[in-house]
Order: C-alpha cells, then sequence, then structure tokens
C-alpha cells in the first residue's frame, strides 16, 4: 500500500541540526512532487518545503530558508530534511506529504516529532 | 504569506449539515483553484478529503463537498456522523509555488 515513514526526529539544542528522512513505498516516488508540512503542538499545520519530483527545483516557507533544505534520492525512494540553526518555534511533528500533481497533499506520513529545547 | 481565516469551531447534531468556511485573498483562494479540505482526528495524520475546491479524492464519502466563492472556500458535511468530530483545515496554492493552510477548525457532533 502506498506509504511514507518518517524518522530522524528527536531533541536538539538551540542552534544545533537535525536530518528528517522518509521512506516512501507503494507509488512511483520520483514521479511526484514532496512535500514537508508541520504542526507545533495543539497548533495548526504550517507547509515547510517542497521539492519537485526530479529534485531539482526547491521552495521554501520564508520562516526556514536559508536555515533548512529539501533533498531526495529518488533510486532509494528517499525524502530528507536537514535542518540547522533550529530555533524553539521550529519545534513541531513533521510530516512528510506527497502532491497529488495538482496542489494538494494527498498521502501523509505518520509523522516524526523534533523538540527544540537546552 | 498570511495564514487562511477558520472559525476555531463548528458543531452540529447527527445527521444535520455544518458548513465550515475559509477565507483568503485575491492571492491565494480568489487566484486559483486549488483549495483543498484536511480531516485530523486526535494523534492521527491529516487526511486529505477534498481538492481543488470541490473534488473528493477515492473513499471520501459524498456527504463531504466543497465549494469556492471569490475569496472564500466552504467544506459542507452533511449527514453528521459522530466519527466526523475532528479538526479540519483548508489549505490553498498561493502563487510562486507556496502554499498556506488555514488554523483549523474543531468540528463537534452533539
Amino acid at each position: 500500500q502506498v506509504q511514507l515513514v518518517e524518522s530522524g526526529g528527536g531533541v536538539v539544542q538551540p542552534g544545533g541540526s537535525l536530518r528528517l528522512s522518509c521512506a516512501a513505498s507503494g507509488f512511483t516516488f520520483s514521479s511526484y512532487g514532496m512535500h514537508w508540512v508541520r504542526q507545533a503542538p495543539g497548533k495548526g499545520l504550517e507547509w515547510v518545503t517542497f521539492i519537485r519530483n526530479h529534485g531539482k527545483d526547491k521552495y521554501y516557507a520564508g520562516s526556514v530558508k536559508g536555515r533548512f533544505t529539501i533533498s531526495r534520492d529518488n533510486s532509494k525512494k528517499t525524502l530528507y530534511l536537514q535542518m540547522s540553526s533550529l530555533r524553539a518555534e521550529d519545534a513541531a511533528v513533521y510530516y512528510c506529504v506527497k502532491d497529488n500533481s495538482v496542489w494538494a497533499f494527498d498521502i501523509w506520513g505518520q509523522g516524526t516529532m523534533v523538540t527544540v529545547s537546552s | 504569506q498570511s495564514a487562511l481565516t477558520q472559525p476555531p469551531s463548528a458543531s452540529g447534531s447527527p445527521g444535520q449539515s455544518v458548513t465550515i468556511s475559509c477565507t483568503g485573498t485575491s492571492s491565494d483562494i480568489g487566484g486559483y483553484n486549488y483549495v483543498s479540505w484536511y480531516q485530523q482526528h486526535p494523534g492521527k495524520a491529516p487526511k486529505l478529503m477534498i481538492y481543488e475546491v470541490s473534488q473528493r479524492p477515492s473513499g471520501v464519502p459524498d456527504r463531504f463537498s466543497g465549494s469556492k466563492s471569490g475569496n472564500t472556500a466552504s467544506l459542507t458535511v452533511s449527514g453528521l456522523q459522530a466519527e466526523d468530530e475532528a479538526d479540519y483545515y483548508c489549505s490553498s496554492y498561493a502563487g510562486s509555488t507556496n502554499w498556506v493552510f488555514g488554523g483549523g477548525t474543531k468540528l463537534t457532533v452533539l
């Protein structure tokens, strides 16, 4: 079945770095753009970043631009999010999400929690 | 990019209909037919319920419907059922390969 499984979350100090991974299965990963969407505890959803299917074009929310980097390895069917200079406000559940080709988020992973605390 | 505006709460009795609004601007909802809606139960990942304003993915009951007028989109849930109680989020493509979400609406089935 179509599935996205995130990993790599954890506790990191302010200013630190963390890399999230997302393993895809059940669909042709290389054919679809992919997003990261986050949700702070008790808060709403926030779009973070998008990468096109070929990996050459990447887009970021203003709140993370210059600090986060999205990438993908189509041969491994894996999406990544490299996060650096982490701030308290980056603490959230990070979801790996498939784009359905008409700008909607159709398949979501279970999420991985990132905690930023000293 | 500012978040879309949703009412914090909505409610209805079983069998009734409820409509949740989502207000944006001409730069997002008003400018594109790429409005989508998501259902999120506590502790779970969101689930796509509506895309392209009014399209339902396979498996989503036809009790769920979407529409748009100007800068405001709406999600209507007809024939409310207990399992519809959840948080609902709207989202819109906002141009320049950016997306924006609403703040969420907690739907209570009385």
